[in-house]
Order: structure tokens, then C-alpha cells, then sequence
């Protein structure tokens, strides 16, 4: 069964950089497709993009200025950076497994939570 | 890419049935069946229910079925259970190989 866990820090400050890891266990990272996802406060979700183990993405076209998706295979891990924040961005930010591109999400972390405040 | 169009909630009492939609555009919904159903508990990760408009992974109940009419996918629940009270949210690919999430609607058993 596999497992995702994301690790980051829960506070970032205005016009700096949110940085998150979600670390895969219980199974390869290979041949699948890893998606940041991510819910404000009582909203909805937004996918924020994906990173295919080959090290292909896509972004979100609303975010892809600020995003950036990588993949370190060797550890299992994959990664978020996103810039310039603002409060806008403060969420739980979820790391997901799907076997096709953008879609069925099969398995999810348990979301962290950053909070964007100086 | 705009967000997918769900009723902000539905209700319905034990035993009966409720249907969730979820509207789209051609570019999404109407252009693939590639429409997917997730259930998301109070403070819990969501949960795949549905895949490609239909589907259903092991160990969904069949108490859930989804469907897809033009640019409009449902998500139908029948037999209501108390524990189906969650948020359910739809979400469909899209042109140029991207994600798009419904706003979500809240079930509420009665």
C-alpha cells in the first residue's frame, strides 16, 4: 500500500518561496504521475500541476509563472516550489498518485498546511 | 481553465437516492471521458470514488455510479447512509494535458 507524506515548513512569509517534499513509500515512483493539489481554508481543490517520473510536467496555467514540479527518483521523493506568495496561497497543499496524466487520484497524503503571513 | 460547476449542496434522507452534477465545456467534461468523483470526509484527504465518468476503483461501494451527458457529468448515490455525508468534488482533464477541480457540493443525510 502506498504511503505519501508531505514535510515543509507551515509558515512562509509574503513575496518568498513556499517549499514543499511529499516522500513516497510502499512503492515505486516509477511509471507514475505526481500532482501537488491543494484546498484553502473551507474552499474547494486546485490541482496545482504534475510531474511524470520521466521528469515530464504541466502546470496549472493560472500558477505556472511562480511553479516548479521536480522529481528526485533515487529517494523517492518529489517536490513543489512555488514563488512569490502571498496570502492568497495560504492552503493544505496535498501530494497525489495518479497512473494517467491529471487525473484519478488514487492516493493522497494527508496535506499540510502552509500559512502565508509576515 | 475554470473551475467545473457543482450545486453548493444536496440533500437527501437514509435509503434514498441523490444526484451530484457536475457541468463543464467541451474542453473538458464534454470533450473526454475522463471525469473523476472524489469524497472528502471533515479534516480527511480525498478519496477516489469515481474514474473515467463510470468506473469504480476496489472497494467503492456500487452504491456509487457516475454518468457523463454532453458537457455535464452526475455522480448518483443510492441507498444513503449516514456515513455518505461528506463533500464530494468532480474533476475532469482537460485540453493540453491539465486538471480542473468542480468547487465541490456538501451532502448532507437528513
Amino acid at each position: 500500500q502506498v504511503q505519501l507524506q508531505e514535510s515543509g515548513p507551515g509558515l512562509v512569509k509574503p513575496s518568498e518561496t513556499l517549499s514543499l517534499t511529499c516522500t513516497v513509500s510502499g512503492g515505486s515512483i516509477n511509471s507514475y504521475y505526481w500532482s501537488w493539489i491543494r484546498q484553502p481554508p473551507g474552499k474547494g481543490l486546485e490541482w496545482i500541476g504534475y510531474i511524470f517520473y520521466s521528469g515530464s510536467t504541466s502546470y496549472n496555467p493560472s500558477l505556472k509563472s511562480r511553479v516548479t514540479i521536480s522529481i528526485d527518483t533515487s529517494n523517492n521523493q518529489f517536490s513543489l516550489k512555488l514563488t512569490s506568495v502571498t496570502a492568497a496561497d495560504t492552503a493544505l497543499y496535498y501530494c497525489a498518485r495518479s497512473g494517467v496524466a491529471a487525473r484519478n487520484f488514487d492516493s493522497w497524503g494527508q496535506g499540510t498546511l502552509v500559512t502565508v503571513s509576515s | 481553465q475554470s473551475a467545473l460547476t457543482q450545486p453548493a449542496s444536496v440533500s437527501g434522507s437514509p435509503g434514498q437516492s441523490i444526484t451530484i452534477s457536475c457541468t463543464g465545456t467541451s474542453s473538458d467534461v464534454g470533450g473526454y471521458n475522463y471525469v473523476s468523483w472524489y469524497q472528502q470526509h471533515p479534516g480527511k484527504a480525498p478519496k477516489l470514488m469515481i474514474y473515467d465518468v463510470s468506473k469504480r476503483p476496489s472497494g467503492v461501494s456500487n452504491r456509487f455510479s457516475g454518468s457523463k451527458s454532453g458537457d455535464t457529468a452526475s455522480l448518483t448515490i443510492s441507498g444513503l447512509q449516514a456515513e455518505d455525508e461528506a463533500d464530494y468534488y468532480c474533476s475532469s482533464y482537460t485540453n493540453n494535458s491539465l486538471g480542473v477541480f468542480g468547487g465541490g457540493t456538501k451532502l448532507t443525510v437528513l
